[in-house]
């Protein structure tokens, strides 16, 4: 059981590259989330998803998109990556009726 | 979207103190979580707190819910350098869509020192 997994674990991108961070859950959870990390401003919500092929915008969705074609997979993307992109990455997954998130341990991505 | 406001921001102490990190939003959640995240990991949940006045105990680290559930603290007994960590509060809010989704407030880095 491995819970939430993140990959890839580290990457940089030159501006206006584009990439796909995955997040794979093996509990069935149907909830998924995908924040931000940035010195001084806790976690901020890109976008999240209540199941299989649904998903909704965050606090800061603009500049991201996300997929989640199957339900233990919840996909990031960035089109065309800027240096304000530049974060850690935390995907987490929740269980209908329970409160706790669980967390993956992140995807450092530096734009440069 | 509510805002979560967490001070102190950095707090640095020696082991066997004790501390209080609080929560501040202007708005009322329907319960909030206390996260503690180590560096290169996520977020852990310690604890949940629904009722407003709700008091839970988790060995030494104690988290009230405010009467009026707009705010929150952690209060931490004799700090041990094992506590070292982030510590990040997170309220549970209403979406549109109807369903929840959870604000994180700023944090809390705390360091506990031998």
């Amino acid at each position: 059981n491995a819970g939430v997994t993140q990959t890839p674990k580290f990457r940089v991108l030159k501006t206006g590259q584009s990439m796909t961070l995955l997040c794979a859950q093996d509990m069935n959870h149907e909830y998924m989330y995908w924040y931000r990390q940035d010195p001084g401003m806790g976690l901020r919500l890109i976008h999240y998803s209540v199941g299989e092929g649904t998903t909704a915008k965050g606090e800061v969705p603009d500049g991201y998109n996300v997929s989640r074609l199957k339900k233990q997979n919840f996909l990031l993307g960035l089109e065309s990556a800027a240096p304000s992109q530049t974060s850690v990455y935390f995907c987490a997954s929740r269980k209908t009726g329970n409160e706790k998130l669980f967390f993956g341990s992140g995807t450092q991505l530096s734009v440069l | 979207t509510q805002l979560l406001e967490q001070s102190p921001q950095f707090l640095s102490i020696q082991e066997g103190e004790n501390l209080t990190v609080y929560c501040n939003s202007s708005s009322v959640f329907s319960s909030l979580q206390w996260y503690r995240q180590e560096p290169g990991e996520g977020p852990v949940l310690l604890v949940t707190v629904v009722t407003g006045g709700e008091v839970k105990k988790l060995k030494r680290l104690t988290f009230q819910f405010g009467d009026a559930r707009k705010d929150s603290s952690l209060h931490i007994t004799a700090a041990q350098p094992g506590d070292t960590g982030l510590y990040l509060c997170a309220g549970r809010e209403l979406a549109t869509s109807g369903t929840y989704k959870y604000i994180f407030g700023t944090g809390t880095r705390l360091k506990v020192l031998a």
